[in-house]
């Protein structure tokens, strides 16, 4: 198994433009999240759902858009890109039925300039 | 509002030291509470987990001290190496609602030979 799976490793965006970070997992697992990391602040939860065709809001979703169209699946939508978007992205997932981990993936780095 | 407080936000060891990585949380519905462990470069991955009807687990070198009523919990390294050298998290969740951890700040370890 490749466990989670980010694209694209790095991308530098200028204000303004939009992009999608796509996340795949092959676990088969229910829930999954998209999280932001910025130095000092730990990580921060910006949408989440718990299975294809429902996702909620975390704490920081503003400018950013999701959907989760099959289990795999789950794209982090950034529209508008502004300079207070560059952070380190990290998708993750975990099994609602066996246990409580979160696995995560090798994250994307976004720079917005 | 930062519901997972964490401390230090930086330590540094000798090789065979005990690191200790504090943290509070003020929320009393949080049922479960792991310690994550990321290496530059890398998702965060599960280092330990304890819930809050025992007050210490252990695994290998790594044992969590939870105390209920002070509503702090807390990560020990026994005989720490320069391999244990990473940035550690700790989290904490409420049951139900799909599994979202709300994260601490983390604590940027280096153990030195």
């Amino acid at each position: 198994n490749a466990g989670v799976t980010q694209t694209p490793k790095f991308r530098i965006l200028k204000i303004g433009q939009s992009m999608t970070l796509q996340c795949t997992q092959d676990m088969n697992h229910n829930y999954m999240y998209w999280y932001r990391q910025d130095p000092g602040m730990g990580l921060k939860l910006i949408y989440y759902s718990v299975g294809a065709g429902i996702t909620d809001k975390g704490e920081v979703p503003n400018g950013y858009n999701v959907s989760r169209s099959t289990t795999e699946d789950f794209p982090l939508r950034l529209e508008l890109a502004a300079p207070s978007q560059t952070s380190v992205y990290f998708c993750a997932s975990s099994n609602r039925d066996r246990s409580d981990e979160q696995y995560f993936g090798p994250g994307t780095r976004l720079t917005v300039t | 509002q930062q519901q997972v407080k964490q401390s230090p936000q930086s330590l540094i060891v000798q090789k065979g030291g005990i690191p200790i990585i504090n943290c509070a949380y003020e929320n009393t519905a949080f049922d479960y509470f792991p310690w994550y462990q990321q290496f530059p470069g890398k998702g965060p991955a599960l280092l330990i987990a304890i819930r809050p009807d025992v007050s210490e687990k252990k695994e290998g070198r790594f044992t969590i001290s939870f105390n209920k009523s002070a509503k702090q919990f807390s990560l020990h390294i026994m005989d720490s190496q320069p391999g244990d050298s990473a940035t550690y998290f700790c989290a904490a969740k409420v049951a139900g609602g799909g599994n979202k951890l709300t994260f601490g700040t983390g604590t940027q370890l280096k153990v030195e030979l």
